[in-house]
C-alpha cells in the first residue's frame, strides 16, 4: 500500500495561491493520487484526481511529476472559506479497495 | 449533498447499550466503506465491502460488528463499547468498476460513549 507524507499544517494569506505537497514514493503502476478537502465534523469531500502530468478543474490544479513519487495540489487565490484539512490519497485497482489516509495538512487562512 | 445519507447524525449510547449507525448510497455504487475518525486524527479504515462481501477487517474489535445487505446499505452495529469509542463515523462508497480511489462520503455519525 502507497503511504503518503504531508506537512502537518500550513497557514496562508487571504489572495495567495496555496501548494501542498505529497509525497508518495512507494506509488503503484495502477494507483491514481486523490486529493480531499475536509471541514471539521463533516464528511471529506473530493476536490481533484489525477494520474500523470497537471489536471485542472473549477477549483484546483493537481501537478504530477513524470516519476510519479509526489505531487502538488495547487489551490488559487485562496480565501477563509479554504480553511480545512486536506488528505492525499494513493490507491487504484492494484491495492482493491483499500484506501488508507495519511495524516492530511491543516490550511489555515489568514485575514 | 453527496448521495450517501447516515443516520442518525448524532448518537448518545451507554458502555451497556446496543446501537446502530445506518449508511445508504443512491449513486449505484457497488463498494461501501466504514471509517472511523476520532478528535483531530486522520481518518482509519476499518471495514470494506465489495459486492455486499467483506474483503477488509482492518483489526477491528468485535464489539463493531458491520452488515452489508445489498450494494446501497451498510450498517455498523454496536455494542459494548468503550469511552474511547467515540468518534466520528464515516460511510463512504464508490465504483469499484472504475476503483481510481474516488470516494464519496457521508456527513458522518458522531458517537458519544458515556
Amino acid at each position: 500500500l502507497a503511504k503518503t507524507t504531508q506537512p502537518i499544517s500550513m497557514d496562508s494569506y487571504e489572495g495567495q495561491e496555496v501548494n501542498i505537497t505529497c509525497s508518495h514514493n512507494n506509488i503503484a503502476t495502477n494507483d491514481y493520487i486523490t486529493w480531499y478537502q475536509q471541514f471539521p465534523s463533516q464528511g471529506p469531500r473530493f476536490i481533484i484526481q489525477g494520474y500523470k502530468t497537471k489536471v485542472t478543474n473549477e477549483v484546483a490544479s493537481l501537478f504530477i511529476p513524470a516519476d510519479r513519487k509526489s505531487s502538488t495540489l495547487s489551490l488559487p487565490r485562496v480565501s477563509l472559506s479554504d480553511t480545512a484539512v486536506y488528505y492525499c490519497l494513493v490507491g487504484g485497482r492494484g491495492t482493491g479497495n483499500q484506501f488508507y489516509f495519511g495524516t492530511g495538512t491543516s490550511l489555515t487562512v489568514i485575514p | 449533498e453527496t448521495g450517501v445519507t447516515q443516520t442518525p447524525r448524532h448518537l448518545v449510547m451507554g458502555m451497556t447499550n446496543k446501537k446502530s449507525l445506518k449508511c445508504e448510497q443512491h449513486l449505484g455504487h457497488n463498494a461501501m466503506y466504514w471509517y472511523k475518525q476520532s478528535a483531530k486524527k486522520p481518518l482509519e479504515l476499518m471495514f470494506v465491502y465489495n459486492f455486499k462481501e467483506q474483503t477488509e477487517n482492518n483489526s477491528v474489535p468485535s464489539r463493531f460488528s458491520p452488515e452489508c445487505p445489498n450494494s446501497s446499505h451498510l450498517f455498523l452495529h454496536l455494542h459494548t463499547l468503550q469511552p474511547e469509542d467515540s468518534a466520528l463515523y464515516l460511510c463512504a462508497s464508490s465504483n469499484d468498476r472504475a476503483n481510481t480511489g474516488e470516494l464519496f462520503f457521508g456527513e458522518g455519525s458522531r458517537l458519544t460513549v458515556l
